[in-house]
């Protein structure tokens, strides 16, 4: 079973506008949350990531927001760009466990 | 240079065969895996070793069969294609369980079963 439920599957967003993915999950025990932006043809590449300690992390024009009491997790795209057209995963994973278990991906296509 | 690599690209191959899907990589990381995307896009990990330990080795038909060399090498062998088997196959590789630096994913492998 997945552990980690992501939404929605794929979304349109018009260039400049923000795009807004959302990832929850159960398990109390994760404590690392990073995100994965896959284009086409290639694997996933790590984009930014966040732990628990923190509400926010912010690089460039991504943005995670993190609340632990909900166990829910978001990346916000600001001024999103045709090149931010892409499948985007969310993950997690406990401490000293080598499995990253991700969320089902959500395409993102950027309109010009 | 390409930091994690594999091959063959894409494999086009009849049920009942036999196919082998190697992977290298040169970041000099110590653990690596390997993860299915199936055509909805989910990604799920299958294997991975640290230090050419199994260390994951998740509910997947003994069918497939991986192998460790050396830390810079893991390698995919299935038996007996199946239908099924028509997929992504992903290497990746990460220093220590990756929660620093991430993991590096090759660009996959494209595994058809006609």
């Amino acid at each position: 079973q997945q552990q980690v439920k992501q939404s929605p599957q794929s979304l349109i967003v018009q260039k400049g506008g923000i795009s807004i993915i959302n990832c929850a999950y159960e398990n109390t025990a994760f404590d690392y949350f990073p995100w994965y932006q896959q284009f086409p043809g290639k694997g996933p590449a790590l984009l930014i990531a966040i732990r628990p300690d923190v509400s926010e992390k912010k690089e460039g024009r991504f943005t995670i927001s993190f609340n632990k009491s909900a166990k829910q997790f978001s990346l916000h795209i600001m001024d999103s760009q045709p090149g931010d057209s892409a499948t985007y995963f969310c993950a997690a994973s406990s401490s000293n466990d080598y499995k990253l278990s991700f969320g089902a991906g959500t395409t993102v296509t950027v309109r010009a | 240079d390409t930091a994690v690599s594999q091959t063959p690209k894409y494999l086009v191959t009849q049920m009942g065969n036999d196919k082998s899907i190697k992977c290298e990589q040169n970041l000099g990381h110590d653990t690596m895996y390997w993860y299915k995307q199936d055509s909805k896009k989910f990604l799920k990990i299958m294997f991975s070793y640290n230090n050419k330990e199994l260390i994951i080795n998740e509910t997947v038909p003994n069918r497939f069969s991986p192998k460790s060399p050396d830390k810079a090498h893991l390698n995919l062998h299935i038996n007996s294609l199946e239908l099924g088997d028509s997929a992504v196959y992903f290497c990746a590789s990460s220093q220590g369980t990756g929660r620093y630096n991430g993991y590096t994913f090759g660009s996959g492998t494209r595994l058809t079963v006609v």
